[in-house]
């Protein structure tokens, strides 16, 4: 089963402009990550953000997380059509040894 | 770090035959998993090795299916009497021992199953 959502599903933007992906998930949660996935290809690691974190940055990326909304937000900023992929949230639950996924966001960035 | 490595990239077979995926995972790596992922989804959780004991199992991971580790090096995944239902991307990811350490995946093995 999945544990968190991605939203909005679909989302479609010019070069150039940002980008917000949001995450909600169930339950409490050690950590949670991004990963992006182009077309048929595996999934790539983006950031990590450990519950006690709010807010974290890696290049053009900035990732929230309000563990007391159970909810997460990537932000993409200054968008490039190699951005263009799936971006997946996952929740590394208390005590597991396994990541949950979401089901994605498809980003669509247009030159 | 040659990355993780999966064999084959796709896989086409009939069903009801057996197949068998290979994942070479990062080297220093001692946590292997396996996933599935279907059209549109993410990918499901199946199950995860520690070295060479696999720790956990899906419920997802029918009698069909079973996976190995034998030296805690390379994984073997297979599936016995394929179905219709079995067509999807079969992802192997690794990751160090550490707490808080992302997953470092491979490209996947895609199953079509005729």
């Amino acid at each position: 089963s999945q544990q968190g959502e991605e939203d909005p599903q679909a989302l479609s933007i010019q070069e150039g402009e940002n980008a917000t992906m949001n995450c909600s998930y169930k339950t409490s949660i050690n950590n949670l990550q991004w990963y992006r996935q182009n077309s048929g290809r595996g999934l790539v690691h983006l950031i990590l953000i450990r519950s006690n974190e709010r807010e974290k940055h890696s290049g053009r990326l900035r990732v929230t997380l309000d563990t007391s909304k159970k909810s997460s937000s990537l932000l993409i900023t200054a968008s490039r059509a190699a951005d263009t992929a799936s971006y997946f949230c996952a929740t590394d639950g208390e005590g597991y040894q396994k990541v949950t996924f979401g089901t994605g966001t498809k980003l669509q960035v247009i030159p | 770090d040659t990355g993780v490595s999966q064999n084959p990239r796709h896989k086409i077979t009939k069903r009801g035959q057996n197949v068998t995926f290979r994942c070479d995972p990062i080297s220093e790596h001692n946590r292997l998993y396996w996933y599935r992922q279907t059209l549109g989804q993410g990918p499901e959780f199946l199950t995860y090795f520690q070295n060479e004991a696999q720790l956990e199992k899906s419920r997802l991971l029918s009698d069909r299916f079973s996976a190995e580790r034998p030296k805690g090096s390379f994984s073997t995944l297979e599936i016995q009497r394929t179905e219709q239902g079995d067509s999807a991307m079969y992802l192997c990811a690794s990751s160090p021992g550490q707490a808080n350490q992302p997953q470092h995946f491979g490209d996947g093995t895609r199953l079509s199953i005729l």
